[in-house]
C-alpha cells in the first residue's frame, strides 16, 4: 500500500513548455486533489476530482488542466509554463462520502519554470 | 470566500507547551483540521475535530474549538525538538470537496 505517490519529485521548466504531474492512489479513494505552496500562502486548491470522469475547478485553476480517466489517478497538467507556476505541487485524495478527514497527501513536486 | 488565517511563526523551549492559534470565516465548517509539515516532506494529518465537538485530547495534543468565534487551537503539551515544524489549520465541510487551508504557523522549538 504507497498511499498517494507523485512523479515526478523535481522539474525545471522553460517558459512555454508543458508538462504533466501525475499523481496516483492505491486506496480506491474517489476524491482527489491538486493544490499548490507558496511561501506564506498555505495550500490553494487547483483542480479536484469527486470520481472518476469528473473535475472541477478550485481557487486557482487558470493555466491548468486535470483529467481523471482512471479512479486511481488524477493528471496535473500545465500547457504552458509561467514563471508565476513555480511553486510545490501537492496532491491528496480522500473516500469522500463524508470522511473527509481521512485525507492524504502526497510527498510534493517541486517546479520551477524560468 | 471562506479564510483561514494563522500567525506565521512561534517560538517556543523544549519542554514548554505551544499553543498555536487559527480563526476561519465559513460558519458551515463541519471538519477542522490541524496538519504538520516537515521540511521538504507532504502534509501529515495530526488530528481533526468535528464542529459539534468543544474539545479534542490525543497524547500531548489537545485541540479547542470555539464555534462561536470561529477560533480554534492547537496545544502541543511538553514540546520537543521533533515537534519543529509547520503546523496548518484547515476547515471542510462534510463532504470534503473543498478544503480551505491557513496560511501554516512555523513553530520552532529552541533548546
Amino acid at each position: 500500500n504507497a498511499g498517494v505517490t507523485q512523479t515526478p519529485k523535481f522539474r525545471v521548466l522553460k517558459t512555454g513548455q508543458s508538462m504533466t504531474l501525475l499523481c496516483a492512489q492505491d486506496m480506491n479513494h474517489e476524491y482527489m486533489y491538486w493544490y499548490r505552496q507558496d511561501p506564506g500562502m498555505g495550500l490553494r486548491l487547483i483542480h479536484y476530482s469527486v470520481g472518476e470522469g469528473t473535475t472541477a475547478k478550485g481557487e486557482v485553476p487558470d493555466g491548468y488542466n486535470v483529467s481523471r480517466l482512471k479512479k486511481q489517478n488524477f493528471l496535473l497538467g500545465l500547457e504552458s509554463a509561467a514563471p508565476s507556476q513555480t511553486s510545490v505541487y501537492f496532491c491528496a485524495s480522500n473516500l469522500g462520502q463524508g470522511r473527509s478527514y481521512e485525507q492524504y497527501f502526497g510527498p510534493g513536486t517541486r517546479l520551477t519554470v524560468t | 470566500g471562506e479564510d483561514v488565517e494563522q500567525s506565521l511563526f512561534l517560538s517556543v523551549r523544549e519542554g514548554d507547551s505551544s499553543v498555536i492559534n487559527c480563526t476561519y470565516t465559513d460558519s458551515s465548517s463541519t471538519y477542522l483540521y490541524w496538519y504538520k509539515q516537515e521540511p521538504g516532506a507532504g502534509l501529515q494529518l495530526l488530528t481533526y475535530i468535528f464542529s459539534n465537538m468543544d474539545m479534542k485530547q490525543d497524547q500531548r495534543l489537545t485541540v479547542l474549538l470555539n464555534k462561536k468565534d470561529k477560533h480554534l487551537s492547537l496545544r502541543i503539551a511538553d514540546t520537543q525538538t521533533g515537534d519543529s515544524a509547520i503546523y496548518f489549520c484547515a476547515e471542510s465541510p462534510a463532504y470534503g470537496q473543498n478544503f480551505v487551508f491557513g496560511p501554516g504557523t512555523r513553530l520552532s522549538v529552541l533548546p
